[in-house]
């Protein structure tokens, strides 16, 4: 079956550790999303990328860090200088044109303490 | 800019109530329109689309019609169900290969 694997669903790290993010895609699509949720603000877009090798800022983009090596993977690091990283992240996949919806992970939940 | 407002929520229904969560955007250009539903601890899964005015797009019993006179996209169902219980993302898409721009999101529950 196509879609969208995040892993792992839970992740837990001490305050100052980087943690990096794994999001695989088999849907053959070229555009990756990553977003954050936090409760009451619906989600907020991290970074995002059209094509392999190339990757934009989101709204949020400032403590993370993504690559976007293979078309199937986009990985993001949350990284030490991110205030509040506590949050449920997702990523996303998505043919590029614009009647194409994304394709959602079941999302990482990382806790930080 | 471009930017998705949805009616705030909690939205609490009895089963078998009529729903309707509304829906208004501002784009420039001609944005496709999405509807999401989210339950709990899981991702984003798509509800239903239309990528132009006047579409209806429609799933599951829930249907939202492309309103570009009122730039709206509300989501309606005629016959809630207990499994509805979720969260409703609306969502906008504006350019090729450009960023899906949601709403803040509603929270629907549904009593039995």
């Amino acid at each position: 079956d196509g879609g969208i694997t995040q892993s792992p669903k839970y992740l837990f790290r001490k305050e100052g550790q980087n943690v990096t993010l794994s999001c695989e895609q088999n849907l053959n699509h070229d555009a990756m999303y990553w977003y954050r949720q936090d409760p009451g603000q619906g989600l907020r877009l991290i970074y995002y990328s059209q094509i392999v090798n190339d990757f934009q800022k989101g709204d949020i983009a400032e403590g993370y860090s993504v690559s976007r090596e293979k078309k199937e993977s986009f990985p993001l690091t949350v990284t030490s200088a991110q205030k509040n990283p506590t949050a449920f992240y997702l990523c996303a996949s998505s043919n590029r044109d614009r009647d194409s919806p994304l394709h959602f992970g079941n999302g990482t939940r990382l806790t930080v303490t | 800019g471009n930017s998705v407002t949805q009616m705030e929520g909690p939205v609490t229904l009895s089963e078998e109530a009529f729903l309707t969560i509304n829906c208004t955007y501002t784009a420039t250009g001609y944005p496709s329109l999405f509807w999401y539903v989210q339950y709990p601890g899981e991702g984003l899964q798509l509800l239903l689309k239309a990528t132009k005015a006047d579409d209806k797009g429609s799933n599951k019993g829930f249907e939202a019609t492309y309103r570009k006179e009122t730039t709206s996209f509300h989501l309606e169902k005629g016959s809630v169900q207990v499994s509805d219980s979720a969260v409703y993302f609306c969502a906008l898409r504006n350019n090729q290969g450009g960023k899906l721009i949601f709403g803040q999101g509603t929270e629907l529950s549904v009593k039995p």
